[in-house]
């Protein structure tokens, strides 16, 4: 079945490490999406990848690094700059045509102890 | 800027009864509009979606949605709520039909009552 697989769905993380956040799909899609979770905040966009070794900032993507090396993988580094790191992080692909909507991944909930 | 609202951010209904969620949107082009669902650490799930034509459009598990363009709204219903129905349900706005942005509302989370 396609879809789209993020791991781990839990990580934990000590203050000032760097993690990296895995997400991968077989949907054959050109566009993915990396949001980020908070309660009562909705969904808030930390990057976008159009095509392969292409990638753009969102509205939070301080903090966050990215890289598109294969269509299929989008992997997401939480970098020690990241001010307030604890959050669900949801990874979404979406495929060619306009108006498509999103294919969401499971989420990875990140806790910085 | 383009946004969205969902003016609920908590609703509580029982078990049978009929269910509407509200969506306000701001965007100065013909939008397109996406209810989505997700259950407690999951993902989103797409119920609907509405990019042009009949303004009254079906998803699964029996919602549907009609798009208001004069109140710019686009609210989601259901006329028999089921207990599995209970979830948190978020209204999305595309941004741009170039980059396939999505702009969501905060979510309405939804209890059901038995």
């Amino acid at each position: 079945d396609g879809g789209i697989t993020q791991s781990p769905k839990y990580l934990f993380r000590k203050e000032g490490q760097n993690v990296t956040l895995s997400c991968e799909q077989n949907l054959n899609h050109d566009a993915m999406y990396w949001y980020r979770q908070d309660p009562g905040q909705g969904l808030r966009l930390i990057y976008y990848s159009q095509i392969v070794n292409d990638f753009q900032k969102g509205d939070i993507a301080e903090g966050y690094s990215v890289s598109r090396e294969k269509k299929e993988s989008f992997p997401l580094t939480v970098t020690s700059a990241q001010k307030n790191p604890t959050a669900f992080y949801l990874c979404a692909s979406r495929g060619q045509g306009t108006g498509n909507g999103y294919t969401f991944g499971s989420g990875t909930r990140l806790t910085v102890v | 800027a383009q946004s969205v609202t969902q003016p609920d951010i908590h609703i509580t209904v029982s078990e049978g009864a009929s269910l509407e969620l509200r969506c306000n949107y701001s965007y100065g082009a013909t939008p397109y509009l996406f209810w989505y669902v997700q259950s407690p650490g999951q993902g989103l799930q797409l119920l609907l979606k509405y990019f042009s034509g009949d303004t009254l459009v079906q998803g699964i598990k029996g919602f549907e949605a009609e798009f208001k363009r004069s109140q710019s709204s686009f609210n989601l219903r259901k006329p028999s709520v089921h207990w599995s129905d209970a979830a948190e349900y978020f209204c999305a706005v595309g941004a741009s039909s170039n980059t396939g942005k999505l702009i969501f509302g905060q979510g309405t989370t939804l209890q059901v009552k038995p």
